[in-house]
């Protein structure tokens, strides 16, 4: 199985400034054939499903605020919020599914500071 | 729009089979567009992917390495539901369970409310 390990677990960040949340995968998630990595990033927040935020580890799903964004390749990804808004927080995963099983990332919690 | 409907007991006994279905509506579950799954999130694992089934010319089914053992999904086109069967429950199984719409162009984007499932004597 592909093992997704995210850091940190948790992360506080003042209204306005930058949240950057990692994720690693145990082996690449790029599939050479069509360059394209198969990691996804969705934000869960308290008594709520979760939500998808970026597919193919940089497009944003409609709707979704352009102040998050995903970046990365290989085995090495972010997620980035560019401004945190107070209803950003919320715990996010990033997921693979380059390979069944899929899996996803422990989870990183996101507050305010 | 898409909209998933998890039904099923809260409350299953220790060795007993688990048993939920996810109703689909605006979609169907014979589509070659997408892939239904079930997933389930507890304090303990996190965010667990269980299995999927999907057509694509014929019916796939995969399943988590933790589950492959006890688990079944099934697709019933009649009434454009699957299902989730996972057999000998543990406490381990207590989770919130969610069936989800994979969407071949990238991501699970469709959630349902998610239903809490306990297992205890």
């Amino acid at each position: 199985d592909i093992v997704m390990t995210q850091s940190p677990d948790s992360l506080a960040v003042s209204l306005g400034e930058r949240a950057t949340i990692n994720c690693k995968s145990s082996q690449s998630i790029l599939y050479n054939s069509n360059k394209k990595n198969y990691l996804s990033w969705y934000q869960q927040k308290p008594g709520q499903s979760p939500k998808l935020l970026i597919y193919w580890a940089s497009i944003r799903e409609s709707g979704v605020p352009d102040r998050f964004s995903g970046g990365g390749s290989g085995t090495d990804f972010t997620l980035t919020i560019s401004s945190l808004q107070a209803e950003d927080v919320a715990v996010y995963y990033c997921h693979q599914y380059y390979d069944t099983p899929w899996t996803f990332g422990q989870g990183t919690k996101v507050e305010i500071k | 729009q898409v909209q998933l409907r998890e039904s099923g007991p809260g409350l299953v006994r220790p060795s007993q089979t688990l048993s939920l279905t996810c109703s689909i509506s605006g979609d169907s579950v014979s589509t070659n567009s997408a892939a239904w799954n079930w997933i389930r999130h507890s304090p303990s694992r996190g965010l667990e992917w269980l299995g999927r089934t999907y057509y694509r010319s014929k019916r796939y089914n995969d399943y988590g390495t933790s589950v492959k053992s006890r688990i079944s999904i099934n697709p019933d086109t009649s009434r454009n539901q699957f299902s989730l069967q996972l057999t000998s429950a543990t406490p381990e199984d207590t989770g919130v369970y969610y069936c989800v719409r994979y969407n071949w162009n990238g991501g699970f984007d469709c959630w349902g409310q998610g239903t809490l499932v306990t297992v205890s004597s």
